[in-house]
């Protein structure tokens, strides 16, 4: 079965500085593979999806992922972090069915 | 708004009540998937609807939990005899069957139980 994990529970950057947030996955096939960032009292929104086009793909307000076949990795990067990202992040694996397995999340602090 | 709309957002039960959620998915999307989150955890899958049938339940489901989906749109999900471990976000999302579609979530119903 397919699952990732989130390696920070918690991130704090100053605003102006990047962004990284870690995610491993594990799966026996090419996954597809998902960041959603909940904001408070907000819906789940999706940032960007990897399904085996190209590997580094490109999101919403600046963030990409760099998917990483030989490190099982999936981070989610942003070179400039702005107040209003200050939300929680989770690295998410899609099963058969469309069905989505979620990380345990990572909460962004963006201090100023 | 022609998103996923949850209703209520808000519900606080006493223990042993039965408490009923709605979830209207985005109206031309065949799959409806309904999720629970619970503090400091990622979201993780109850049960999910392809038109009016539903296809999988997961082991989290207790006997207490049923959902529906008549005429395939709108669905409930139904707790009956709520305990405290069931306080918990309950999220709803939607989609098209296949490809690489992407699930639209609700803002979901946080549920106290008392």
């Amino acid at each position: 079965a397919q699952s990732v994990t989130q390696l920070d529970s918690h991130v704090s950057v100053s605003e102006g500085t990047p962004v990284l947030l870690r995610c491993n996955y594990s799966s026996s096939y090419s996954p597809s593979l998902f960041w959603y960032v909940q904001h408070p009292n907000k819906g789940l929104q999706l940032l960007l999806k990897y399904t085996s086009a190209a590997t580094l793909v490109k999101g919403i307000n600046g963030f990409e992922a760099e998917f990483k076949k030989s490190e099982t990795s999936f981070h989610l990067t942003k070179p400039s972090a702005h107040m209003s990202d200050a939300a929680e992040y989770f690295c998410v694996v899609r099963q058969y069915g469309n069905k989505l397995v979620f990380g345990a999340g990572t909460i962004l602090r963006v201090k100023s | 708004d022609t998103g996923v709309s949850q209703n209520p957002r808000h519900k606080i039960t006493k223990r042993g009540q039965n408490v009923t959620f709605r979830c209207d998915p985005i109206s031309e999307h065949n799959r409806l998937y309904w999720y629970r989150q619970t503090l400091g955890q990622g979201p993780e899958f109850l049960t999910y609807f392809q038109n009016e049938a539903q296809l999988e339940k997961s082991r989290l489901l207790s006997d207490r939990f049923s959902a529906e989906r008549p005429k395939g749109s709108f669905s409930t999900l139904e707790i009956q005899r709520t305990e405290q471990g069931d306080s918990a976000m309950y999220l709803c999302a939607s989609s098209y069957r296949g490809g690489d579609t992407e699930a639209f979530f609700g803002q979901g119903t946080r549920l106290t139980v008392v």
